[in-house]
């Protein structure tokens, strides 16, 4: 049983545009939804988090909505750039001691000049 | 300060043949992951360590053993190798619990099981 899914596997975007990138999860006790970027040949990095308290939270170009009866949570990346193309997983995970994450597959976002 | 680290980065094993694959922070992280990603697959955990002195299983712990040596470090052994393990290995901690504290990545390890 998948736990968090993404939407859509792939993206290609122009510059300037929005991304859009989905996720939806099953688990209600969930209370932590970030977003990870990851660039060939490396390890993912923190991008974005958000909990349930709060339906959006914005860092600069990324924005993530929160829709806590839908279970479904967004990132959003505005005036998309070529330096933003990239592998985007969405996570969740509960709150505690032994908590730990669980990642969707992750989508591929290429941004065309 | 290096962040987590990760040695080999890569590895070519035949199957059946065993290694380590060893990570170690300096963050002062109590929290320490092993992930594995294959395409299509995501990040799937393998074993984690919540604090120095214990270990628990994750969504995939078939075929691979880990060893919480002490705070800084956190090993992953195959004991068997097998073509299923070729795959992107990554190493991650994190101060405390995962959903409190951002989880620092490795810059992982390619492994290849021929």
């Amino acid at each position: 049983q998948q736990q968090v899914k993404q939407s859509p596997q792939s993206l290609i975007v122009q510059k300037g545009g929005i991304s859009i990138i989905n996720c939806a999860y099953e688990n209600t006790a969930f209370d932590y939804f970030p977003w990870y970027q990851q660039f060939p040949g490396k390890g993912p990095a923190l991008l974005i988090a958000i909990r349930p308290d709060v339906s959006e939270k914005k860092e600069g170009r990324f924005t993530i909505s929160f829709n806590k009866s839908a279970k479904q949570f967004s990132l959003h990346i505005m005036d998309s750039q070529p330096g933003d193309s990239a592998t985007y997983f969405c996570a969740a995970s509960s709150s505690g001691a032994n908590s730990k994450l669980t990642f969707g597959k992750g989508i591929t976002l290429s941004v065309r000049p | 300060n290096a962040g987590v680290t990760q040695t080999p980065k890569f590895q070519v094993l035949k199957t059946g043949q065993s290694m380590t694959l060893q990570c170690a922070q300096d963050m002062n992280h109590n929290s320490m992951y092993w992930y594995r990603q294959d395409p299509g697959m995501g990040l799937r955990l393998i074993y984690y360590s919540a604090s120095e002195g214990t270990t628990d299983k994750g969504e995939v712990p078939n075929g691979y053993n880990v060893s919480r040596l002490n705070k800084r470090e956190f090993s992953l052994r195959l004991e068997s190798a097998a073509p299923s393990q070729t795959s992107v290995y990554f190493c991650a901690s994190s101060l405390s619990g995962a959903a409190d504290y951002e989880q620092y990545f490795g810059p992982g390890t390619r492994l290849t099981v021929t």
